[in-house]
């Protein structure tokens, strides 16, 4: 079946650990994204990439970095400089036209131990 | 001003009651619009697109008034499996990125 895997469904972080977050589709979609859920909150976007080797920051970069290699993968690391990481993170992503909506992974959680 | 606006409610309703949510949007510029639906601890899903004219798929009717800037969702006959929180998306054209609504919360009770 087509569709976006993220990996691991639960992921937990000590103090000064960078951990890594996995996204991957084989949907054939050329852009990606990152975004970080806190409870009762909207979607916050992290980072976005609409090709390989290409991304640009969202709303709330700062904390994060991502890389872009493979058009089917794009893994965020949470680094120590992210204060606040325990939330939940979905990954997404999109055909090429504008009018195509995002499909989202089934998410990961992260907490601070 | 947010780009997108929900009511984020709680909207509570007894079943088979019709309910409507409201959207607005601030980018006259904005081409596409979408309905997401999110349960609890789940990631969203696309529920229907939102085309110009209007369109229906089931119980759910989705409208778009691009004069005053906003979206409609429309949910007739009510399921309690209808209780879910409901995000609206919208699009600009040469835009990277979507910006969503933080959402409409609904429970439908027996």
């Amino acid at each position: 079946d087509g569709g976006i895997t993220q990996s691991p469904k639960y992921l937990f972080r000590k103090e000064g650990q960078n951990v890594t977050l996995s996204c991957e589709q084989n949907l054939n979609h050329d852009a990606m994204y990152w975004y970080r859920q806190d409870p009762g909150q909207g979607l916050r976007l992290i980072y976005y990439s609409q090709i390989v080797n290409d991304f640009q920051k969202g709303d709330i970069a700062e904390g994060y970095s991502v890389s872009r290699e493979k058009k089917e993968s794009f893994p965020l690391t949470v680094t120590s400089a992210q204060k606040n990481p325990t939330a939940f993170y979905l990954c997404a992503s999109k055909g090429r036209d504008y009018n195509q909506p995002q499909h989202f992974g089934d998410g990961t959680r992260l907490s601070i131990l | 001003r947010k780009e997108v606006e929900q009511d984020p409610g709680p909207f509570n309703v007894p079943e088979g009651a019709t309910v409507a949510f409201n959207c607005t949007y601030s980018n006259s510029a904005s081409q596409s619009f979408f309905w997401y639906r999110q349960d609890c601890r789940k990631e969203p899903k696309l529920l229907m697109s939102v085309y110009s004219s209007g369109n229906e798929d089931g119980r759910f009717t989705a409208q778009l008034n691009r004069a005053s800037q906003y979206i409609s969702l429309l949910i007739r006959d009510s399921k309690l499996s209808d209780s879910a929180t409901y995000l609206c998306v919208v699009t600009l054209t040469n835009a990277g990125k979507s910006t969503f609504g933080d959402g409409t919360t609904l429970t439908v009770k027996p």
